[in-house]
């Protein structure tokens, strides 16, 4: 079965660069979730969508910013990195129009890296 | 506000022997459960959910889960573990209409030979 696809798998970026973090969720499903996971932690909700509009917000800084695209597919884009953003960046999409029960469906996420 | 809470930051189990990881949760409403595993380096991989019926959950990999509303527990339980078991699972309740899991901080499970 299809999953959520992440591009790219490593990102090696520099204090202040700007990076682009791509997801293609699972085909049908309206939803696209970000979350970001640092080192020992959990997963922290950014931001998501729910067909191509931004459905709820987390605690995803101001440099950050986020678009769903008419294919479904999701970019997180980044500016200003800091070192503090090397962490775990994970994509999750689910198929909320079909009921509020559907799980979340993560890909292998993409592993920041700041210099 | 919705959350859930793992009070054990690692379990440790021989092979073949029951494992059960905790989680207790806190919410408003009806509770919507879920349990994920991760692998390292990898995303989280769906187990199980509560949403509502039998207090007994079965799900991928043998895991099943039992929900205890007296005791706001939905702790994750497996009869034989495997070496393979080995990873790190987060117990997730859902927080709104929108579908978004707040996670539980996590448990590492380790299975010895």
């Amino acid at each position: 079965a299809a999953g959520v696809i992440q591009s790219p798998r490593h990102l090696i970026k520099e204090k202040r660069e700007t990076a682009t973090l791509k997801c293609y969720p699972i085909p049908r499903h309206d939803t696209v979730y970000w979350y970001q996971q640092g080192p020992g932690q959990d997963p922290q909700f950014l931001i998501s969508f729910y067909e191509k509009m931004q459905s709820d917000k987390g605690s995803i800084p101001d440099r950050f910013s986020a678009q769903q695209f008419s294919d479904y597919h999701s970019e997180l884009n980044m500016s200003s990195l800091e070192l503090g953003d090397s962490a775990l960046y994970f994509c999750a999409s689910s198929s909320l129009g079909q009921g509020d029960n559907s799980p979340l469906h993560f890909g292998n996420g993409t592993r920041l890296t700041v210099t | 506000a919705q959350s859930v809470a793992q009070p054990e930051d690692q379990v440790n189990v021989a092979e073949g022997n029951p494992l059960t990881v905790k989680c207790t949760y806190s919410v408003s409403g009806n509770p919507y459960l879920f349990w994920y595993v991760q692998y390292p380096n990898r995303g989280l991989q769906f187990l199980l959910k509560y949403i509502t019926g039998d207090n007994l959950v079965k799900g991928s990999y043998g895991f099943e889960a039992e929900f205890n509303k007296s005791q706001t527990s939905f702790h994750l339980k497996k009869p034989s573990a495997l070496v393979s078991d080995s990873a790190l699972y987060f117990c997730a309740v859902r927080t709104d209409s929108w579908g978004k899991l707040q996670f539980g901080a996590g448990t590492q499970v380790v299975v010895t030979p």
